[in-house]
């Protein structure tokens, strides 16, 4: 059984920076890579990188390159999506997916978090 | 950086068949991934690759591409297929990953 399971929501002020948590299974974990995509209200899916968990390896959105880090920790299983700089426009719900490194096939998601920015 | 262009918004009679498309550069080189989204739900894959199917997703679902364009078709649509519908694709040659902007699709 895959499991994704994510961090809960989180509120932010403008600013501020927030990191979300993704912890799957072993397997998942040694094989595959973990992606971040969000959503905002009414907006589309948008990609924001993905981490190869097995080497730590990563790539991001050009749209994003400068405020965000994806990271990992090995003995929990869990990734990692740190948003610095946070606006009004961050405020989304933010998923984790898993591919095969290098894929583009989402075939598991996280259950989300809901990341909320207001003053 | 590449984009892929969905029509808004689709309907269907229930029972009947209904393409949704997905146009763009990228897809003359790559194949599309569709992925269904209901509120309150994360996405969910339908359809993949050249021809490939999730296990446990009904096989009303398929998919098919020419040129720049790819399509989902749905076979005898149900009630449960209303939902938003979104393409995706790698985006040459950044290897960065890219969305359409979502279809939604109202079966009647």
């Amino acid at each position: 059984q895959v499991h994704l399971v994510q961090s809960g929501a989180e509120e932010k002020k403008p600013g501020a920076s927030v990191k979300v948590s993704c912890e799957t299974s072993r397997d998942t974990f040694i094989m595959y890579a973990l992606h971040w995509v969000r959503q905002a209200p009414g907006q589309s899916l948008e990609w924001m990188g993905w981490i190869i968990t097995g080497n730590g390896n990563t790539k991001y959105s050009e749209k994003f390159q400068s405020r965000i880090s994806i990271t990992r920790d090995t003995s929990t299983s869990t990734a990692y999506m740190e948003l610095s700089s946070l606006t009004s426009d961050d405020t989304a719900i933010y998923y984790c997916a898993r591919t095969y490194p290098y894929d583009e096939d989402f075939d598991y998601w996280g259950q989300g978090t809901l990341v909320t920015v207001s003053s | 950086s590449s984009e892929l262009t969905q029509d808004p918004a689709v309907s269907v009679a229930l029972g009947q068949t209904v393409r949704i498309t997905c146009q763009g550069d990228s897809l003359r080189n790559n194949y599309a991934g569709w992925y269904q989204k209901k509120p309150g739900q994360a996405p969910l894959l339908v359809f993949y690759g050249k021809n490939k199917r999730p296990s446990g997703i009904p096989d009303r679902f398929s998919g098919s591409s020419s040129g720049d364009t790819s399509s989902l078709t749905i076979t005898g649509a149900q009630a449960e297929d209303e939902a938003d519908y979104y393409c995706n694709s790698r985006d040459n040659p950044f290897n960065h990953i890219i969305f359409g902007g979502g279809t939604r699709l109202t079966v009647l």
